[in-house]
This record gives C-alpha cells, structure tokens and sequence, in this order.
C-alpha cells in the first residue's frame, strides 16, 4: 500500500530558486492537504482542495501555489524561494467525514540558502 | 475560529507510568473530530485515536485513551504504561465540519519517557 507519497525527501534551494514539491496519494481521497511544519512548532495549513480542480487558501498561502488536476495527485509550487521557507513540508490526504483520520506523507524537508 | 492549545511544550514520565497530555479546543460548532498523532525523531506523522463530538464515551485503543470532556472543550491523551518508545512529539487536532473539512493542529507536546 503506497497510500500517500511525497517527493523529493529532501532539497536545498538557493534564493530565488523555484521548485515543485509532488504528492500523489493511491486511496481515492477527495481532501487533500498541504502543511507546513517549522523546528519545535505544530502543522500550519498552507493549501487544501476538496476535490479534482477546487483548491483553496490555508493560514499560510503566501509564496505557495497548488493545483488539482486529478483526484491522486496534489503538486505544491514554491516561487522565488525564501530562507522563511526553509521547513518540512507534509501532504496529507482524507475522506469526508468528521471521523476520518488525515493520512500523511513521509514529508520533505526543505532548506532555503 | 477553531483553535487548539497544547499548553505543555515537554513533559517527562517514567517507563511503565500513565502520563496525560493536555489539549483544549476552541469551535463553535456543534459537530466536529478530534484526533492525537504522534510524531517519532523519525519525522512521519502516525494517528493513534479518534474521538467525534457525539461521542458518549471516552474513546480507547490500546494503551492509549482519550479523556473527553466537552463543557470544558478538552481532549487529553492518556497513555498507560509509558515505554521508551512513546518517546516523540504529539500533536492534538480538531477537524471542522462546517465544509471544508480541514484539520487544525496545536502545537504539540514533546514527550520523554525515562528508564
């Protein structure tokens, strides 16, 4: 069970710099998330979608963009990278429902130079 | 808005003790879950329990409990018999029903369990 998958694991970026962080997950979620995780802190939301092609902004959207083309896969683009966005980044997908767990991603741990 | 606090930032126990850890929440709805993960040096987000506002009785599984008090908006985890390898980060999240469904979560509680 693949379940959700993110790549890369890890990537340093100079200033500046552009990339595309990949999430694919396999359990036919419609939700899917985008967090964001700083040394010591919680999980702050930066994007989510409820569906193929309906995305929307989290508590911390600012130098992110997202897209929702299919129902798997859920890609997180950083613009012009900056040191304030050097963290782990996690993807996470669910069903609906209150009672439905948010299942994670391995992560990538991103450095901004 | 929905908030959750974990107000314990480190807490430390002794193997083959019960530890609680704290977690208030803050939502004006009248539906919504409310979910403990743990969080091991290893970096992956692992789900441990589930507890819905309807709920009437305090959910369990394994060594880990869920005391859930809703006039005091509190969801605190309570893991019996602590093992070293309970040693990691816990994090407490509420998920909202108002539509979108997402998951909010506080700041996490880092636990270490002596021998």
């Amino acid at each position: 069970n693949a379940g959700v998958t993110q790549t890369p694991k890890f990537r340093i970026l100079k200033i500046g710099q552009s990339m595309t962080l990949q999430c694919a997950q396999d359990m036919n979620h419609n939700y899917m998330y985008w967090y964001r995780q700083d040394p010591g802190m919680g999980l702050k939301l930066i994007y989510y979608s409820v569906g193929a092609g309906i995305t929307d902004k989290g508590e911390v959207p600012n130098g992110y963009n997202v897209s929702r083309s299919t129902t798997e896969d859920f890609p997180l683009r950083l613009e012009l990278a900056a040191p304030s966005q050097t963290s782990v980044y996690f993807c996470a997908s669910s069903t609906g429902g209150m009672n439905t767990e948010a299942f994670f991603g391995q992560g990538t741990r991103l450095t901004v130079v | 808005a929905q908030k959750i606090t974990q107000t314990q930032p480190g807490m430390f126990v002794q193997e083959k003790e019960a530890v609680t850890l704290d977690c208030t929440y803050d939502t004006s709805d009248q539906s919504y879950g409310l979910f403990w993960y743990k969080q091991p040096s290893s970096g992956e987000m692992i789900f441990l329990i589930y507890q819905g506002s309807y709920d009437e009785q305090n959910a369990t599984e394994g060594r880990y409990s869920l005391n859930f008090q809703k006039a005091r908006k509190s969801a605190n985890l309570v893991i019996s018999a602590s093992q070293l390898g309970d040693s990691a980060m816990y994090f407490c999240a509420m998920r909202e029903t108002s539509g979108t469904y997402k998951y909010i979560f506080g700041t996490g509680t880092r636990l270490k369990v002596l021998a």
